[in-house]
């Protein structure tokens, strides 16, 4: 099984840089996904590490540490309207039939942008 | 752009009712995914498919069923709904290879009284 721990709030100001970190411990990895979701709308893809390192894409960055089980959104010159919650997902090794593969979330970090 | 819709935004219901939630995505994508997401607990896997008539038990299947007769179609059934089964439900859906990710209905918001 997985499991995965991420702070449940944060606050920062208007265009200041934010961490978001992930610890997770697994009996098997396969990847690891960032999903942004606003209050009432439906989880939006945000990136997905599989190997060590950053990935970096415009404003966002995310980062993998996979002998650690650690993970960090990084996000840049923030917005108000980076204003929602974000959910860390782990990749399960186990998969079924075609490929598929589950994913296990974290409960969400809420981040909350103010001027 | 990956579209996933399920049927209804909101939806009541009263508790013993069998309830369906239908699912549609148009990207021809093999997996297909029920989750319900509470405060607190966030989001938890119900059922999954990985190709049509195929079907998987996630965390909390108890209490669910899922049809997947065409590929683009997924649906989860309430067989005697109760009030914890109160929730938001989302549908996904994601190919079946590699590192893609799942995209995600807007979601119905579940009340049963």
């Amino acid at each position: 099984g997985q499991n995965i721990d991420q702070p449940t709030e944060m606050t920062a100001t208007e265009g200041a840089i934010v961490q978001i970190n992930c610890t997770y411990q697994t009996s098997g990895f396969n990847g690891l996904f960032w999903y942004q979701q606003h209050a009432g709308e439906a989880p939006t893809f945000l990136s997905y590490n599989v190997l060590d390192g950053l990935e970096e894409k415009g404003r966002f960055s995310s980062f993998l540490s996979r002998s650690k089980g650690y993970s960090y959104l990084l996000l840049k010159e923030l917005q108000m309207k980076d204003s929602a919650s974000y959910l860390c997902a782990v990749r399960d090794e186990k998969w079924s039939g075609a490929g598929s593969y589950q994913l296990t979330f974290g409960k969400g970090t809420k981040l909350s942008v103010i001027p | 752009d990956v579209k996933v819709t399920q049927s209804s935004r909101y939806l009541v219901k009263r508790t013993g009712e069998k309830v369906f939630l239908e699912c549609v995505q148009d990207m021809d994508h093999e997996n297909m995914f029920w989750y319900r997401q509470d405060p607190g607990l966030g989001l938890r896997l119900i059922y999954f498919s990985y190709d049509v008539k195929m079907k998987e038990k996630g965390d909390i299947p108890e209490g669910y069923s899922v049809s997947r007769e065409k590929k683009e179609r997924f649906s989860l059934i309430l067989e005697s709904a109760s009030t914890n089964q109160t929730s938001m439900y989302l549908c996904a859906s994601s190919r079946g290879t590699g590192g893609q990710p799942q995209h995600f209905g807007d979601g119905t918001r579940l009340s049963i009284l």
